[in-house]
């Protein structure tokens, strides 16, 4: 069975610095793998997803990702981080059947 | 995108009733759609399965006579909430993934459903 941890549960970063959030996942077989951001109250937007090929991915809002088999991670970075992207991310992973494992979450806090 | 939709949005009910929860798939044609509950500052954990025309598939701790799944058209999934009580208060969110001609193992999350159960 899949598994996601988000080793970090609170992040607090300046705005205008970079951010990194860590994600390590188990998975038998080639993961599908995803970060998405939930707002208070509100559903899952997409930022990004890797399901083969090149290992660096870049998504929506200049969030870009990560997938490093060796270390079984899919960290997501923003070089600089903005007062809007203050949210709750998650990390997924899908099996083949498309049924999702999401790690357990990362608060964002941007300060001014 | 393809675009999922949720009906109501959110919902309060007294304790003892059943509530009925809509996942729409808007654009595209939808053989299985997965509902999560997600509760306060939590993650969202996987309910069950429903696959158009077949009975649904529940995740282990989950009350199928409880939790009522119907996936009776290719865009259409009802999650009812059969007898509420306080603790089924949460954030109910669905996804769908396309029948064909999708990227592989794309799916679409709905806006999620609020239920506060009085």
């Amino acid at each position: 069975a899949q598994s996601v941890t988000q080793p970090d549960i609170h992040i607090t970063v300046s705005e205008g610095a970079s951010l990194e959030l860590r994600c390590n996942y188990s998975y038998g077989a080639t993961p599908y793998l995803f970060w998405y951001v939930q707002s208070p109250g509100q559903g899952l937007q997409l930022l990004l997803k890797y399901f083969s090929g090149d290992t660096l991915v870049q998504g929506i809002k200049g969030f870009e990702a990560e997938f490093k088999r060796s270390q079984s991670s899919f960290n997501l970075r923003k070089p600089s981080v903005h007062w809007s992207d203050a949210a709750e991310y998650f990390c997924a992973v899908a099996d083949s059947w498309g049924k999702f494992q999401f790690g357990a979450g990362t608060q964002v806090v941007v300060t001014p | 995108g393809a675009v999922v939709s949720q009906h109501p949005s959110w919902v309060i009910c007294k304790s003892g009733t059943s509530v009925k929860i809509e996942c729409r798939s808007l654009d595209f044609q939808a053989t299985t759609m997965f509902w999560y509950r997600q509760f306060p500052k939590q993650s969202l954990m996987l309910m069950a399965t429903s696959n158009e025309g077949s009975k649904a598939t529940y995740e282990q701790g989950v009350e199928k006579d409880k939790f009522l799944i119907n996936h009776a058209s290719l865009t259409l999934s009802t999650l009812t909430v059969t007898s509420a009580h306080p603790e089924d208060s949460s954030f109910y969110i669905c996804s769908a993934k396309q029948a064909s001609g999708s990227s592989y193992n794309e799916q679409f999350f709905g806006p999620g459903t609020r239920l506060t159960v009085l």
